[in-house]
């Protein structure tokens, strides 16, 4: 049973940067896990942030980005803003399943 | 403008049945691969299954069991799950996603369904 594991909580002051990160019990998660992120407010459905690793939607503020970091996927946001209070989900592939980190609940304050 | 509207969700007592739904528009649903994903109440997101754009490829999440059922029909730009033998544990919000073809990652989702498996 592969386990996906991420920062349960993670708060930030206004305009700071903050790093999420992905780690796989498996090992050392590459560009082949196509790591995704998500991101969840209360009461709604998730959104789609960055898939394959680094890339963004349309919709993705530019603060936002990806990348392989220690040999986790990681999830940077700089210049925060009070409106990225969420939960955010990383997401990886393992060859036929998926499994989803368990979330990192992040307060801006 | 993409849309995923999930539909047929509600109260089912244990063991019974239910079919969602899952209405696409605003893009090439035949040429999507397409996800169920749940999520128990207060709970993190649990993949529950995938299927190919030409329905070839399917993969279920081990916990189901085979209880669970994708399917999908291009001609009507709709995807389903048949869930059977339900329990409890069930119970959750079932999101459609949709994802490229060409890779494993999940692009757009829908705004759910809430399936609640109670006696």
């Amino acid at each position: 049973q592969t386990v996906v594991t991420q920062e349960p909580s993670l708060t930030v002051s206004p305009g700071g940067t903050v790093t999420l990160t992905c780690a796989s019990s498996a090992g050392t998660v590459t560009s082949g896990f196509y790591p995704n992120w998500f991101q969840q407010k209360p009461g709604q459905a998730p959104r789609t942030l960055i898939y394959s690793t680094t890339n963004k939607h349309s919709w993705t503020p530019a603060r936002f980005s990806g990348s392989l970091l220690g040999g986790k996927a990681a999830l940077t946001l700089s210049g925060v803003q009070p409106e990225d209070e969420a939960e955010y989900y990383c997401l990886l592939y393992y060859g036929g399943s998926w499994v989803f980190g368990g979330g990192t609940k992040l307060t801006v304050l | 403008e993409v849309q995923l509207v999930e539909s047929g969700g509600g109260l089912v007592q244990p063991g019974g049945s239910l079919r969602l739904s899952c209405a696409a528009s605003g893009f090439t649903f035949s040429s999507y691969s397409m996800y169920w994903v749940r999520q128990a109440p207060g709970r993190g997101l649990e993949w529950v299954s995938y299927i190919s754009s030409t329905s070839t490829t399917i993969y279920y999440a081990d916990s189901l069991k085979g209880r669970f059922t994708i399917s999908r029909d291009n001609a009507k730009n709709s995807l389903f799950l048949q869930m059977n033998s339900l329990r409890a544990e069930d119970t959750a919000i079932y999101y459609c996603a949709g994802g490229s073809i060409a890779t494993a990652d999940i692009d757009y989702w829908g705004q759910g369904t809430l399936v609640t498996v109670s006696s």
